[in-house]
């Protein structure tokens, strides 16, 4: 069965400094690892899509890493309105939805 | 604004009654998912349509719950006799050909009383 695990749960973090977030998966074959943004009361936000281990992407402060097992988030000096839960979903080879983890939830203090 | 909309953003029913979500996609998409999110949890699959068709309902209670897309007007879906344990955030993303980029709507939040 398709799995995905993210951790931290919760992260808090001073303004300005950096840390990573992780995503762990369990797929028949992937075909797309996907990593989005979900402020409070809003629907999530598409940031990246990996498709192969050793793939990196940017945007801002954030860049998405990819190995066979897992996918990493990097902030770098995060300012308050990176503040949301960041999630992180897989798209297997025989299917076409996508499996959530359950978000890890950053705040990051001035 | 061409996003994924949804109405309505909240809705409030009696245990017993329907409850209608509708989902009208990007302009352009054709596959349109539902997901439903409860508190501290994660976005849980439901179901995935195109046009006129359910591709995969494996997500879908057995009972109770159907979705539909027809070929004119949104996506729609429908919870039949609610009861206290619908209540929940439901959450449509559209996508283009089935790329696997979904981009979602802000959400119908449901209470059931």
């Amino acid at each position: 069965e398709d799995q995905v695990t993210q951790s931290p749960e919760a992260l808090r973090l001073q303004e300005g400094e950096s840390s990573s977030l992780n995503c762990s998966y369990t797929v028949s074959g992937l075909r797309g690892l996907f990593w989005y943004r979900q402020d409070p009361g809003k629907g999530p936000e598409f940031l990246f899509t990996l498709y192969s281990a050793g793939e990196e992407k940017e945007k801002e402060r954030l860049k998405a890493t990819l190995t066979k097992k897992e996918s990493f988030l990097h902030i770098t000096a995060p300012k308050p309105e990176d503040s949301a839960t960041y999630l992180c979903a897989v798209r297997s080879d025989n299917t076409d939805k996508l499996i959530f983890g359950t978000g890890t939830r950053l705040q990051v203090f001035p | 604004n061409a996003g994924v909309m949804q109405n309505p953003r909240h809705l409030v029913r009696r245990r017993g009654q329907e409850a209608r979500l509708r989902c009208s996609p990007m302009k352009g998409h054709s596959h349109v998912y539902w997901y439903r999110q409860l508190p501290e949890e994660g976005l849980k699959f439901m179901v995935y349509l195109q046009k006129e068709n359910i591709i995969d309902e494996s997500g879908m209670p057995k009972e109770r719950f159907s979705a539909e897309f027809p070929k004119e007007g949104p996506s729609i879906l429908r919870i039949q006799q609610v009861v206290r344990g619908d209540s929940a955030a439901y959450f449509c993303a559209s996508s283009h050909r089935g790329t696997g980029e979904l981009f979602f709507g802000e959400g119908s939040r449901l209470t059931v009383l």
